[in-house]
């Protein structure tokens, strides 16, 4: 089974940024389309983007845009998504996913362990 | 709000049967494929069925899954208290996300 290990938990202030990766096996990220997904109490799982490998773009969720990158560094294996200018609303559990992805089907796994990223003033 | 809608919660005895529905529309569940994750407490989540009614290798086959309409359903049978946990459906919708999830479903074993 497949495991992808994310970094630790994140403690930010109103305004700042967070940087939250994820590490794949070795040699396998360009066989992946990585995702991030996050989960808040109070809005369950939401989307926040990933790669379309139909076109090799990231395409990002509506709400997170200009607010989110992903990016990914293959010498390495990891994966990154970068979350600008939080609020409160942005404390949540952050799991990147592998996903198969395409026109037609759409489906995660497996996934990360979860970073916890907190903001509070 | 979720564009797909799921009970908050269901319950039912151990070697029982239970079904969760996620409810949508014609723009996602009506002519899209329907995933759906298991949620152990405080544990990521975990792929059950994708396609509609496909189970990955290593998913007991208690498991199932279906669609109608723009309507799915994740049956588990002869329930364990190992099965309980939070249950979510997903899916895309033409016009609205290419990703979409249903607000979880919380499954107790009494």
């Amino acid at each position: 089974q497949v495991q992808l290990v994310q970094s630790g938990a994140e403690v930010r202030k109103p305004g700042a940024s967070v940087k939250v990766s994820c590490k794949v096996p070795a040699d396998t990220l360009r066989e992946m389309s990585m995702h991030w997904v996050r989960q808040t109490p109070g809005k369950g799982l939401e989307w926040l983007g990933g790669l379309d490998p139909d076109n090799g773009e990231i395409i990002y969720a509506q709400k997170f845009q200009g607010r989110v990158t992903m990016t990914e560094d293959t010498s390495i294996d990891t994966v990154y998504m970068e979350l600008s200018t939080l609020t409160s609303d942005d404390t949540a559990v952050y799991f990147c996913t592998s996903a198969f992805y395409s026109s037609w089907s759409r489906w995660f796994d497996p996934w990360g362990q979860g970073t916890l990223v907190t903001v509070s003033s | 709000q979720s564009v797909l809608t799921q009970p908050p919660s269901v319950s039912a005895a151990p070697g029982q049967k239970v079904t969760i529905s996620c409810s949508g529309s014609s723009s996602n569940i009506g002519t899209n494929y329907v995933s759906w994750y298991q949620q152990l407490p405080g544990t990521a989540p975990k792929l059950l069925i994708y396609d509609n009614d496909s189970r990955p290798s290593g998913v007991p086959d208690r498991f199932s899954g279906s669609k109608s309409g723009t309507s799915a359903t994740l049956v588990i049978t002869g329930l364990q208290t190992g099965d309980e946990a939070d249950y979510f459906c997903a899916s895309w919708d033409n016009f609205v996300s290419p990703v979409i999830f249903g607000g979880g479903t919380k499954l107790t074993v009494l």
